[in-house]
């Protein structure tokens, strides 16, 4: 157990529906991060944010939106997604005032998109 | 900007086998670096992290990497492994301008019984 919970753990939709990924940390970090992992390719980042702010990766396409209510929760909403979005979706969190901002990584949630 | 390179896609060995795993990373400066595993069905992992003093970092199950630094290298080794150490293997480097961590693409390691 990381201290970093992500549900559902598994996800399959088709290409109209409407899904969120939750997130949620329970390590007192201030920072929280979206990453997508694809077969053959490197960790992507999507999304951070921090306490005051967020920062978008200006090549995510607008189908997904991050929300964060508060440091503990980071939701990704999906919206009409691809066949190609199909992935691991992991999210991380640290403390970014620390000497080296180590990540701590829930477990992903395995998105199909049909 | 930073970049990771893993030179190594699929690596299969023995038990008891050495091994070491490349990382280079593309430019210089203070960098913190770091070593994930994700054993099968499982989240990643913190193996070890470098970000000052003694270059040769030692993390948990009996892992090493050296930080050399004139290489922009990070080099992930254990000298005997294990069937249990079956995984792939991740360099990272903290680099981005959010305070992300940049990825290699991994390294899977097989290790046959």
């Amino acid at each position: 157990e990381t201290g970093v919970t992500q549900t559902p753990r598994h996800l399959v939709m088709g290409m109209t529906n409407k899904k969120s990924l939750k997130c949620e940390q329970h390590l007192g970090h201030n920072a929280m991060y979206w990453y997508k992992q694809s077969a053959k390719k490197p960790l992507e980042l999507m999304f951070v944010y921090s306490l005051e702010e967020r920062v978008e990766n200006n090549s995510v396409p607008s189908r997904f939106s991050p929300e964060c209510p508060n440091s503990s929760h980071l939701f990704l909403h999906l919206h009409t997604l691809q066949p190609e979005d199909s992935a691991l979706y992991l999210c991380a969190s640290s403390r970014r005032d620390t000497a080296d901002n180590e990540q701590f990584f829930g477990p992903g949630t395995r998105l199909t998109v049909l | 900007a930073q970049s990771v390179s893993q030179h190594n896609h699929h690596v299969i060995l023995s038990e008891a086998a050495s091994l070491e795993l490349g990382c280079n990373y593309s430019y210089g400066g203070t960098v913190n670096l770091f070593w994930y595993v994700q054993y099968p069905g499982q989240h990643l992992q913190l193996l070890l992290k470098y970000f000052s003093g003694d270059p040769l970092v030692k993390g948990i199950k009996g892992f090493e990497a050296e930080f050399i630094k004139s290489k922009f290298s990070f080099n992930l080794r254990k000298p005997s492994v294990q069937w249990s150490d079956t995984a792939e293997y991740f360099c990272a480097v903290l680099g981005g301008s959010q305070g992300n961590l940049i990825f290699g693409k991994g390294t899977k390691l097989s290790v046959k019984p």
